[in-house]
């Protein structure tokens, strides 16, 4: 069964800093990668999807890339400001099987510093 | 204004009580997803529909129900037989089952 692992659980930066968060998920038969961003009690915003065929997507201040066969994605982001401070969810899409839903990490609680 | 509208923002239940939990969208989406969301853990796939007057159980449909009616309704009934229904509920829709999926704001259910 796919597991997503998200890595650090929490990080706090001073402002301006670049940064990098890390999810890994352990079965590589995945049609797409997705990253979200929750702010405290609300629904998800969604940030970047990265096909399985596709290296990087960019946005702003935000990369995400994906390296399929080694299990792993990472999220970039550059300049950090305070409204950026939110906790950023990792999913995947799985290719085998039935086209149920996306299984997710459980995110990594970002603070950014003024 | 597109996008994803679940309804209400917060609701108590009493124990033994059925209560039902909407999820509108606009998008003219295809594919609609009921998630829950407890603190220290991921996201949770309850039931999902990939097209109208059809619907499957996902990892933890015991205890809810739902239908499909109508292309831009999903609505997620949680039941008696739910013996822990305190949590964040999350509903998602995405043009079809394997594309860019979006997200309501949530609903916070309590059982009182």
């Amino acid at each position: 069964k796919q597991e997503v692992t998200q890595i650090p659980a929490a990080l706090s930066v001073p402002e301006g800093e670049n940064l990098v968060l890390n999810c890994s998920f352990t079965d590589s038969a995945i049609y797409n990668l997705q990253w979200f961003r929750q702010d405290p009690g609300k629904g998800l915003t969604s940030l970047l999807l990265i096909q399985s065929s596709q290296r990087e997507q960019t946005s702003g201040r935000l990369n995400a890339s994906l390296d399929k066969s080694s299990g792993r994605s990472t999220l970039y982001i550059a300049a950090s400001q305070p409204g950026d401070s939110a906790t950023y969810l990792c999913a995947v899409k799985n290719s085998g099987g039935g086209a149920d839903g996306l299984t997710f990490g459980k995110g990594t609680h970002l603070i950014i510093q003024p | 204004d597109g996008g994803i509208t679940q309804s209400p923002k917060y609701l108590f239940r009493k124990e033994g009580q059925n209560v039902t939990l909407s999820c509108e969208q606009n998008l003219n989406h295809d594919a609609m997803y009921w998630y829950r969301q407890d603190p220290g853990q991921g996201l949770r796939l309850i039931y999902y529909s990939q097209i109208v007057n059809d619907f499957q159980k996902g990892d933890i449909a015991e205890g809810y129900s739902v239908s499909r009616e109508k292309k831009e309704s999903f609505p997620l009934t949680v039941t008696s037989a739910q013996k822990n229904p305190t949590a964040f509920y999350l509903c998602a829709s995405s043009i079809s089952w394997n594309t860019e999926a979006f997200f309501g704001q949530g609903t916070r259910l309590t059982v009182v």
